[in-house]
């Protein structure tokens, strides 16, 4: 199975910060790779596919990059609602699989 | 807005069947190009793929739980069922209905925590 890691595990950052995390992968992947928003209690959010497109409805201060084995989600401005954990998947290979997630702590 | 609500006991015995059912609403289970799948996050673990079946065709397992599980649809009923068979402790997590485009997840259920204990 491919292997996700994301780093680093949690962050700290303010309103209005700008922060970026990142998902290596065990091997290549291309472009395979989506990002999520999960808040506890909550439906996980789909937020980014295809390493850089934007979910329909998700707000353009949310930004993905990225290609082969390292990926970066980045949040431009973090309002109160982004203080919350992300983590990343891979559909390049069955079976898919998650990264252990980033959060990001106020 | 698709929504999907995950069912089922919350408690399960040591080498019993867990059982869950995942209720569609907003949309169609029958929806061409889409497959349903289970997810499961053991407590302090990573996101762990289950399995995942579409419409027009059979399920798919993760190797790792294939001889345990079985994925089925009710189509009547537009919901989807996961059956998890001979569970040990190992098995107790929270569990997600999910649905994908190949295997891209697009929605989420919210989850259902499932104890297995005696």
């Amino acid at each position: 199975d491919i292997q996700l890691t994301q780093s680093p595990p949690s962050l700290s950052a303010s309103v209005g910060d700008r922060v970026t995390f990142t998902c290596r992968a065990s091997q290549a992947i291309t472009m395979k790779l989506a990002w999520f928003q999960q808040r506890p209690g909550k439906a996980p959010r789909s937020l980014i596919y295809a390493a850089s497109r934007l979910q329909s409805g998700v707000p353009s201060k949310f930004s993905g990059s990225g290609s082969g084995t390292e990926f970066n989600l980045t949040i431009s401005s973090l309002e109160v609602g982004d203080f919350t954990t992300y983590f990343c998947q891979q559909y390049q290979a069955y079976p898919p699989t998650f990264g252990g997630g980033t959060r990001v702590d106020i | 807005q698709l929504q999907l609500q995950e069912s089922g006991s919350g408690l399960v015995r040591p080498s019993q069947t867990l059982s869950l059912t995942c209720d569609i609403s907003g949309g169609s289970i029958t929806s061409g190009g889409f497959s349903w799948s289970w997810i499961r996050q053991p407590p302090g673990k990573d996101l762990e793929w289950i399995g995942h079946i579409w419409h027009s065709g059979g399920p798919n397992y993760n190797p790792s739980l294939k001889n345990r599980v079985t994925i089925s649809l009710d189509t009547p009923e537009n919901q989807f069922s996961l059956d998890l068979k001979s569970v040990t402790a190992a098995d107790t997590a929270v569990y997600y209905c999910a649905r994908c485009s190949g295997w891209l997840v697009d929605y989420w259920g919210q989850g259902i925590f499932v104890t297995v204990s005696s």
